[in-house]
C-alpha cells in the first residue's frame, strides 16, 4: 500500500514569491493534516480536512496560507507571499477516522522549504 | 491547553544500554498518547501508542505505559541498537479532537 505522497521534497524560493505543497493521503482515509515543523522543533498542526470539510484551521495564519482539499483526496497548502520565516519542514498526514482521538496517523515525508 | 515536555536532547549512548525518554503531558479528560519516531531522511512513523491509563504500548522492543496519577509516558528499551538512532517524539490527541500535540523531540545517537 502506497503511504502518504507529497511534493516537492524541496523547494527554495525568494521571499514574497507564491510556493505551493502538494499531498495525496492514503487511499480511502478520509482525515487528512497539513503540519508545520519548525527546526528543532515538534510538528505543530495547520489545518485539518475531515473529507473535503476543514474542520480545525484556528491555527492557520490565515492572511498568507490557504489550503484546499477538493473532493476530499489531494490537497494543496499554498503560502502567498511567502516570508523568510516560513522557511521550515511541511508535513502532510492522513488517517481513517474511527473517533475517540486514538487513529493513528501516517506521515508524508515532508516538504523543505526554504525563503531567502 | 494540551502540552507534552520531553526530556531534553540529544542522548548519547553505546550500543547494548539501558534507554529511557521522559515524556510528561498536560491535558483535560483522558488523551491517547503516541511516541513517534524519525529516522535519518525519512519521515515520522508511529513506534507506539496507549488509548488508556495503564495501557502499555510496544514494539520493536520499545515500551511505554501509560501512567495517569503520573501524567507520564516514559519510552524505554533494554538494549539500544545503532540503528536505533534517530529523532523521537512523545505527543497526545485528545478524544474530542484528532489533534496531535508533540514534544519537542530527543535526538538519540547510538555508538558501536
Amino acid at each position: 500500500e502506497a503511504g502518504v505522497v507529497q511534493s516537492p521534497r524541496y523547494k527554495i524560493i525568494e521571499k514574497k514569491q507564491p510556493v505551493a505543497f502538494w499531498c495525496n493521503p492514503i487511499s480511502g482515509h478520509n482525515t487528512l493534516y497539513w503540519y508545520l515543523q519548525n527546526l528543532g522543533q515538534g510538528p505543530e498542526l495547520l489545518i485539518r480536512y475531515e473529507n473535503e470539510e476543514a474542520v480545525d484551521d484556528s491555527q492557520l495564519p490565515k492572511d498568507r496560507f490557504s489550503a484546499e482539499r477538493l473532493k476530499g483526496v489531494d490537497s494543496t497548502l499554498k503560502i502567498q507571499p511567502a516570508e523568510l520565516g516560513d522557511s521550515a519542514v511541511y508535513l502532510c498526514a492522513s488517517s481513517l477516522n474511527t473517533g475517540g482521538g486514538a487513529d493513528t496517523q501516517y506521515f508524508g515525508p515532508g516538504t523543505r522549504l526554504t525563503v531567502l | 491547553g494540551n502540552s507534552v515536555t520531553q526530556m531534553e536532547g540529544p542522548v548519547t549512548l553505546s550500543e547494548e544500554a539501558f534507554l529511557t525518554i521522559n515524556c510528561t503531558y498536560t491535558a483535560t479528560g483522558y488523551p491517547s498518547l503516541f511516541w513517534y519516531v524519525q529516522y535519518p531522511g525519512e519521515g515520522l512513523q508511529l513506534l507506539l501508542k496507549a488509548t488508556k491509563a495503564d495501557d502499555k504500548g510496544s514494539n520493536k522492543g520499545f515500551e511505554a505505559t501509560y501512567r495517569k496519577e503520573t501524567t507520564s509516558f516514559h519510552l524505554e528499551k533494554g538494549s539500544v541498537q545503532v540503528s536505533d538512532s534517530a529523532v523521537y517524539f512523545c505527543a497526545l490527541s485528545s478524544t474530542h479532537n484528532q489533534k496531535l500535540v508533540f514534544g519537542q523531540g530527543t535526538r538519540l545517537t547510538i555508538n558501536p
